[in-house]
């Protein structure tokens, strides 16, 4: 069974800096997906990011970037010039890619909270 | 517009009580969950259904009764719930019921007293 460690129940960082939540997995599976998800006050899970593990490259989403350690089994978010909008829960996933993978496994969240 | 809509946003019932939690999806998704977001706790997958089948029942127990009339409507029936059932509901629809990213709905959360 797959399981996913957030080791940060809480950050906070300054407007504009950068801040860089982690995750890391463990899983048999050679090949599957991660995530990362951000639910705001409004309760709306929202996906941010998406790696697949057979990727070398980092994903990268304008601000939003990943460091995807596959031997480390790590998965970590950076944020980059961070806004206010960014305070919201942060939830990393794994997908297993076989036929027929349907569960996504989360971990317990970061709580990321922006100081103006 | 989230293309996922859940009704309704807040609920409370009693112990005795019969209630039915709505998930609608404008997507055009094949692929329908049922999730609990407790406190604490890592999202929990509680049902699946693809193309209107059910194919994941996580083991919940029968006083939720989960219901797919067609790909785009989803319901969660509920039935004699005991306090630790209180939790938000999470609705998610993806374009097929593998290797998709989820699409979330706003949840209800759920109090039962």
């Amino acid at each position: 069974a797959q399981t996913v460690t957030q080791s940060q129940p809480e950050m906070s960082v300054q407007e504009a800096e950068t801040v860089t939540l982690s995750c890391t997995y463990d899983t048999s599976e050679n090949n599957y997906y991660l995530f990362w998800y951000k639910q705001p006050p409004s309760r709306q899970m929202i996906l941010v990011i998406r790696q697949e593990a057979y990727k070398q490259q980092n994903a990268t989403e304008n601000r939003f970037s990943v460091n995807f350690q596959k031997a480390a089994k790590s998965f970590s978010l950076k944020i980059s010039d961070s806004q206010l909008g960014d305070t919201a829960m942060y939830f990393c996933a794994f997908l297993d890619s076989g036929a027929g993978s349907y569960q996504l496994t989360f971990g317990k969240g970061t709580k990321l909270s922006v100081i103006p | 517009e989230t293309g996922v809509t859940q009704t309704p946003r807040h609920l409370v019932m009693g112990m005795t009580n019969k209630k039915s939690l709505k998930c609608e999806q404008h997507l055009g998704h094949n692929a329908m969950y049922w999730y609990k977001q407790s406190a604490k706790k890592p999202l929990e997958l509680m049902f699946v259904y693809s193309l209107e089948e059910r194919v994941e029942n996580n083991s919940v127990p029968s006083r939720f009764s989960p219901e797919c009339p067609n790909s785009s409507h989803l319901f969660l029936h509920l039935h004699t719930l005991q306090p630790e059932d209180s939790a938000l509901y999470l609705c998610a629809s993806s374009p097929s019921s593998y290797n998709s990213p989820l699409h979330f709905g706003n949840g209800t959360r759920l109090t039962v007293t």
